[in-house]
């Protein structure tokens, strides 16, 4: 089975502008996380969607939001981007249920590298 | 704040030994737990998940969780220098990780 896919895997963007991220799950998992990955954050929660609905959300501003599709691939979108916005943003799968039964573990992609300048 | 704490590091261990890395969180209805590897410039790694109180074993990796404590930890035996990474916690659903632990295994 393909693992999570992101694209793209490096970004430099200006202040100022923003940009949209994309992460495709593994087959048949329905939910899809974002964190942020940063050396003196470490990983933090942005948010999480599971059939096209935000279930969650971390402590991020306004400017961080996120959408999922029908066929679960997700994307999230940076507005109006800060320096400090320079972190790796990763992607995580999960498939919900496994054979009935809650299935938590989330599976991560390579992750997009994102610099602001 | 929920927060989740974990030794820096790092831990040096020789080849062969057994590395012991440990990890509290403070959301004491907390349900689930998980051991991710993360070697320097790729993305976390699922080791392990555990959801019930005692120990879990999967091949060398063994993960104890004691929720009265709030505390979890990873034993790696027989230890290998392809170990040598960066072992994060992290407890819950919207994942919550400590900083994480390096793990430094000579040969």
């Amino acid at each position: 089975k393909a693992g999570v896919t992101q694209t793209p895997r490096y970004l430099i963007k200006t202040r100022g502008q923003q940009v949209t991220l994309s992460c495709s799950p593994i087959s048949g998992h329905r939910s899809v996380s974002w964190y942020q990955q940063t050396p003196g954050q470490g990983l933090q929660f942005l948010f999480e969607y599971f059939s096209e609905t935000q279930r969650n959300k971390g402590n991020f501003p306004g400017r961080f939001s996120g959408r999922q599709f029908s066929n679960s691939r997700s994307e999230m979108n940076v507005s109006t981007l800060e320096l400090g916005d320079s972190a790796l943003y990763l992607c995580a799968s999960s498939p919900g249920t496994l054979g009935g039964r809650l299935s938590l573990e989330q599976y991560f992609g390579p992750g997009t590298r994102l610099t602001v300048t | 704040q929920k927060e989740v704490e974990q030794n820096s590091g790092p831990l040096s261990v020789p080849e062969g030994a057994i590395a012991s890395l440990n990890c509290t969180y403070s959301d004491r209805v907390s349900q689930s737990f998980f051991w991710y590897r993360q070697y320097s410039g790729k993305s976390p790694e699922l080791i392990m998940s555990i959801y019930s109180n005692g120990d879990k074993e999967d091949g060398r990796f063994t993960a104890q969780l004691n929720k009265a404590s709030q505390y979890v930890s990873l034993l790696i035996r027989d230890s290998q220098p392809s170990d040598s990474a960066t072992y994060l916690c992290a407890v819950g659903t919207a994942l919550i990780f400590g900083k994480g632990t390096t793990l430094s295994v000579s040969s």
